[in-house]
């Protein structure tokens, strides 16, 4: 089975720098996935992990160590339009059947405060 | 290309009716997922199609769940004799074969049974 567990909510100040930390356990690791999702609407992608190390993407790094089952997603200078939920996001593989589907953690609710 | 689009946007039905969601993927992916979120939930994944295979099923997808993809193009996800524990947000998502890509996704049919 997979597990993934993320903070359910977060503040943080307009102009800042948030952390939201991923932790999961899973067979068949096969990509760690962010997406943002604004309430209401639909989840769009913010970055894809697969190698340990940091991906870096404008105000967005996702970060990811395997040995650790440990994810981190990295907003830096903070704007208001930032207030969404940030989705953790696993997709494992299955020996012959080649799924790619997700696994999604519950969100962390973040919300970005003058 | 505008996306992955889903239709109806909304529903509401009584319990015990059927209904019946279409989703349009993105026309080059060959790979569609349903998804289902409840609210404060992260998605849960119900079912994935590779062109017009239907490679696999969540245990999540009861018998009166059914979902097709006659020409490899666009789906369509039934619910029968629906219950008030079906009510959620129902996404779709498409993705490329080619590579480790992000899976896009539309912007959901919320249904509501009464």
């Amino acid at each position: 089975g997979q597990n993934i567990d993320q903070p359910t909510e977060m503040t943080a100040t307009e102009g800042a720098i948030v952390q939201i930390n991923c932790t999961y356990q899973t067979s068949g690791f096969n990509g760690l996935f962010w997406y943002q999702q604004h309430a209401g609407e639909a989840p769009t992608f913010l970055s894809y992990n697969v190698l340990d190390g940091l991906e870096e993407k404008g105000r967005f790094s996702s970060f990811l160590s395997r040995s650790k089952g440990y994810s981190y997603l990295l907003l830096k200078e903070l704007q208001m339009k930032d207030s969404a939920s940030y989705l953790c996001a696993v997709r494992s593989t299955y020996s012959g059947a080649g799924s790619y589907q997700l696994t999604f953690g519950k969100g962390t609710k973040l919300s970005v405060i003058p | 290309d505008t996306g992955v689009s889903q239709d109806p946007r909304h529903k509401i039905t009584k319990r015990g009716q059927n209904v019946t969601f279409r989703c349009d993927p993105i026309s080059e992916h060959n790979r569609l997922y349903w998804y289902r979120q409840t609210l404060g939930q992260g998605p849960e994944f119900l079912t994935y199609f590779q062109n017009e295979a239907q490679l696999e099923k969540s245990r999540l997808l009861s018998d009166r769940f059914s979902a097709e993809r006659p020409k490899g193009s666009f789906s369509t996800l039934e619910i029968q004799r629906t219950e008030q524990g079906d009510s959620a947000m129902y996404l779709c998502a498409s993705s490329s074969f080619l590579g480790n890509t992000e899976a896009f996704f539309g912007q959901g049919t919320r249904l509501t049974v009464v």
